[in-house]
């Protein structure tokens, strides 16, 4: 079955800390993705990466760096954790072989509170 | 600007049908997804229509208009399992994926 994984499913940190979220997908996907979501919004797009070591900007990235390394990592770095980025994170990939017929596989989702 | 609009919040009873619409307004259109996601779980890939008609897979069924923007998920044979929040997107020009905020379907024994 194919899977992307989260490294952690609920995450406590303090404001001001480092804060990294891992991704990793098995489905040797090219495209990967990492989204916020929030009550009464919809996913919104934080940065996406087409490549290793590419990345491209979302909707929202301020506060926010990535990084993939390799293919089948996709990490989201929050710099300075603020209690404005207490949120649920999902991470995303889909294959750009295949395209969108197959849509986007997500993983279970970090639920990340900053106190 | 870009738009996704979907009832906030829908209630129907076991055993029964419902329709889930979406309106879009997007810059430019390269299909429309449909994902279920039940509550503190991973939204999951229900449909992708690209095309004008109907789809349909088992009880769920996806329609698309791209003429009015417009799409909807129909559930038939209404299970209690089916309580979630069903996620509409648009893949936009640039083939990046708008969202809207999601319907949560609550069933009713």
């Amino acid at each position: 079955d194919v899977k992307v994984t989260q490294s952690s499913r609920y995450l406590v940190k303090r404001t001001g800390e480092k804060v990294f979220l891992e991704c990793v997908q098995d489905m040797d996907h090219e495209n990967m993705f990492w989204y916020r979501q929030d009550p009464g919004l919809g996913l919104r797009l934080i940065y996406f990466s087409y490549d290793v070591k590419m990345k491209e900007k979302g909707d929202i990235p301020e506060g926010y760096s990535v990084s993939r390394e390799k293919k089948e990592r996709f990490s989201l770095i929050l710099e300075s954790a603020s209690t404005n980025q207490t949120s649920m994170y999902l991470c995303a990939s889909s294959s750009e072989v295949l395209g969108l017929h197959y849509g986007y596989t997500f993983g279970s989702g970090t639920r990340l509170t900053v106190v | 600007g870009q738009n996704i609009d979907q009832p906030t919040e829908m209630t129907a009873t076991e055993g029964a049908i419902v329709q889930i619409n979406c309106t879009y307004q997007t810059s430019g259109f390269n299909g429309l997804f449909w994902y279920q996601q039940h509550a503190g779980e991973a939204p999951t890939f229900l449909s992708y229509n690209v095309l004008d008609g109907l789809e349909e897979k088992g009880r769920f069924s996806s329609f698309l208009s791209r003429s009015k923007g417009y799409s909807y998920l129909l559930l038939k044979e209404l299970q209690m399992k089916d309580s979630a929040s069903y996620l509409c997107a648009v893949a936009d020009s640039n083939y990046q994926l708008i969202w809207g905020a999601g319907t949560k379907l609550i069933i009713k024994p």
